[in-house]
């Protein structure tokens, strides 16, 4: 296994336009975590999965963006019609469900929106 | 809403030397994580804090915690340059919630 694996790793897109990230987690991992984290702060949590289910979306910070995990295994995180303030690094991370070992995190995905 | 307050924000510090950074939560958490960030580059796990009184060690790294202070510490001894990096602690209240960091420089 090669751990957490995001991709694109850089993404430029002209403001206004809608943007795909897709996080494949450690196989055996069952919960996946998606984080958003600017320069100078820590992550911030937007939503997570156990399996498929979507089990905490509040966070998202709009309803621009959505996640999905069809079926279980990768994720996506859409942003619809992105804003210059959305430029950031887009972190996935993935765990076993006892939170006992701590996330496993991939490299991210670094959004520019011009 | 839960807080995770790291002191000192920013730390200079010069090889050889020893420092302690301090993590605060407000709300109560049986467990407590470590991460180190490298500029540009992901987070790394470096320990995982499950009971009162946890105490781990990597290295020139020890990390402790204590639930009913509702503090941990991250001790740093004999430092060397490679140990720059941004330190993050986290709690998880249900998902892992991040504090600001501490942005460590060990100057030669």
């Amino acid at each position: 296994d090669t751990g957490v694996s995001q991709d694109p790793r850089h993404k430029i897109t002209k403001r206004g336009q809608n943007v795909t990230f897709r996080c494949d987690p450690i196989s055996e991992h069952n919960r996946l975590y998606w984080y958003r984290q600017t320069l100078g702060q820590g992550p911030e949590f937007l939503t997570y999965f156990q399996n498929e289910a979507q089990l905490e979306k509040s966070r998202l910070l709009s309803d621009r963006f959505s996640a999905e995990r069809p079926k279980g295994s990768f994720s996506t995180l859409e942003i619809q019609r992105t804003e210059q303030g959305d430029s950031a690094m887009y972190l996935c991370a993935s765990s076993f469900w006892d939170r006992g070992h701590g996330y496993t995190f991939g490299s991210g995905t670094r959004l520019t929106v011009v | 809403e839960l807080k995770v307050e790291q002191n000192p924000l920013f730390l200079s510090m010069q090889e050889g030397k020893n420092y302690t950074i301090y993590c605060n939560y407000s709300t109560t958490s049986d467990r407590l994580y470590w991460y180190r960030q490298d500029p540009g580059k992901s987070l790394e796990s470096l320990f995982v804090l499950l009971s009162n009184g946890a105490v781990k060690q990597e290295g020139r790294l020890m990390a402790s915690l204590d639930t009913k202070a509702r503090l941990s510490t991250l001790h740093i001894t004999a430092a060397v340059h490679d140990l720059s990096a941004t330190y993050f602690c986290a709690v998880d209240p249900g998902w892992v919630t991040f504090g600001e960091g501490t942005q460590l420089t060990v100057n030669p």
